[in-house]
């Protein structure tokens, strides 16, 4: 089991370029989720879903597009980066209604210029 | 608005001290709270705290939950150098049980 995987890992972006942040799980999970985490901020949460196509929007949602074709995948797509979106991207997966079993993925590390 | 804030936002200590930080929040409809630590990498889950008064302990680390007073204290005991970390407090609200509500988190140094 890998648990929730995030890639890439790191990634550099000019102002105005599009790309997909990539998020897996194989614990069969309904509901996952997308966190930014900015220094002095917190975790905030940008979209989530409670099963394959379900999404909804969370505190952050501006700029980030998300769907959900089957239960181990949540692409976050990012249309036009912009450096506002600078952050650390983590996924999370759980079993809906009981947050206290949600998994959080390594994270992506992301930079706009 | 709901919110979660968390003191002090950073700490620093060597080996043994103990340490207590602290999780305030105004949530409609309060559901559960959450306790996250967090390394260099993913939040790991610690705690859920549904009722009062109701002690949560692992090891050295033990978790209370005041829903009067509405807060929270995370206690870690006899610390160790593998403790340094951000630890974050969310928090779970009856209307929505898909969202969490997460503080700034409370940076920990622990210094041998």
């Amino acid at each position: 089991n890998a648990g929730v995987t995030q890639t890439p890992k790191f990634q550099v972006l000019k102002t105005g370029q599009s790309m997909t942040l990539q998020c897996a799980q194989d614990m069969n999970h309904e509901y996952m989720s997308w966190y930014r985490q900015d220094p002095g901020m917190g975790l905030r949460l940008i979209h989530y879903s409670v099963g394959a196509g379900i999404t909804d929007q969370g505190e952050v949602p501006n700029g980030y597009n998300v769907s959900r074709s089957t239960t181990e995948d949540f692409p976050l797509r990012l249309l036009s980066a912009a450096p506002s979106q600078t952050s650390v991207y983590f996924c999370a997966a759980g079993i809906s209604g009981r947050r206290g079993t949600q998994y959080f993925g390594p994270g992506t590390r992301l930079t706009v210029l | 608005e709901d919110k979660v804030v968390q003191s002090p936002l950073s700490l620093v200590v060597h080996e043994g001290d103990t340490v207590t930080l602290n999780c305030s929040y105004e949530v409609t409809n309060f559901r559960s709270l959450l306790w996250y630590k967090q390394e260099k990498k993913a939040p790991t889950f610690l705690f859920m705290l549904t009722s009062s008064g109701i002690e949560k302990k692992s090891g050295r680390l033990s978790s209370i939950l005041d829903k009067k007073e509405l807060f929270s204290i995370l206690n870690i005991t006899a610390t160790q150098t593998g403790d340094s970390a951000v630890y974050l407090c969310a928090v779970e609200a009856f209307y929505n049980t898909d969202k969490l509500i997460f503080g700034t988190g409370t940076r920990l140094q622990v210094f041998p």
